[in-house]
């Protein structure tokens, strides 16, 4: 199957400094890719839909400047946390979909997660 | 909106007995219904999904649903299950002919010897 992979799978930083995950789909193209925070214990939240080549598309409630998304080829994409904060420590997960139709026909493929801790 | 309920955060169950994960939801308009499992480390894999026609779904690995309108459920059965199903479970909606998934709190199944 389809396989998308994050990078890094954890890290660890001070308060105040930026953070990149990389999202990237291994076998397939991705117009579509979905970032999602998930905190220990609870749902997975969407934060913002990310479209090749156009600007993201943020959930309300979510800071855009402060998670910036960049969408640069149909096999990754990168989401930079800014002047990261302890509040910000949480599991961040990407998804890319795969379009067979249109719709919730689609299937979207999971990232691995990761793990952000900010000290 | 849609909402979604995962009525038990975590299941406790012996090897080769049968398991039931609940899933309610909420919403004004129809819904697509799926069922993901995330392995420890992994990413979440798409276990079985209900879009229209025959409300009893099957998936990979033994897993099925049944889709129930009038109680707005989708519980998750399977019938004997192994050490390897270990794994949290996550149910989530979304509205029809839009990709955006709404998850529930997941259930976190352990299977024991």
């Amino acid at each position: 199957g389809a396989v998308v992979s994050q990078h890094p799978s954890w890290v660890i930083c001070k308060s105040g400094t930026s953070v990149k995950i990389e999202c990237r789909s291994l076998d397939f193209q991705a117009t579509t890719m979905f970032w999602y925070r998930q905190f220990p214990k609870q749902s997975l939240m969407l934060m913002a839909t990310s479209n090749e080549g156009s600007k993201a598309t943020y959930e309300q409630g979510v800071e855009k400047d402060k998670f910036l998304i960049n969408h640069a080829s149909l096999t990754l994409s990168t989401l930079t946390v800014t002047s990261a904060h302890p509040e910000d420590s949480s599991f961040y997960i990407c998804s890319a979909r795969v379009s067979i139709g249109g719709g919730a026909r689609d299937t979207q493929y999971f990232g691995p997660g990761t793990r952000l801790t900010v000290l | 909106a849609q909402s979604v309920t995962q009525l038990d955060s975590q299941v406790p169950v012996f090897e080769e007995a049968p398991v039931e994960l609940r899933c309610n939801y909420s919403s004004s308009v129809s819904v697509y219904l799926f069922w993901y499992v995330q392995y420890p480390n992994q990413g979440l894999q798409l276990l079985l999904k209900y879009l229209s026609g025959s409300t009893l779904v099957k998936g990979i690995n033994g897993f099925e649903a049944e889709f129930n309108k009038s109680q707005t459920s989708f519980h998750l059965r399977k019938p004997s299950v192994h050490i390897s199903d270990t794994a949290e479970y996550f149910c989530a909606v979304s509205p029809p002919n839009d990709y955006k998934l709404s998850f529930g709190a997941g259930t976190t199944v352990t299977v024991r010897a």
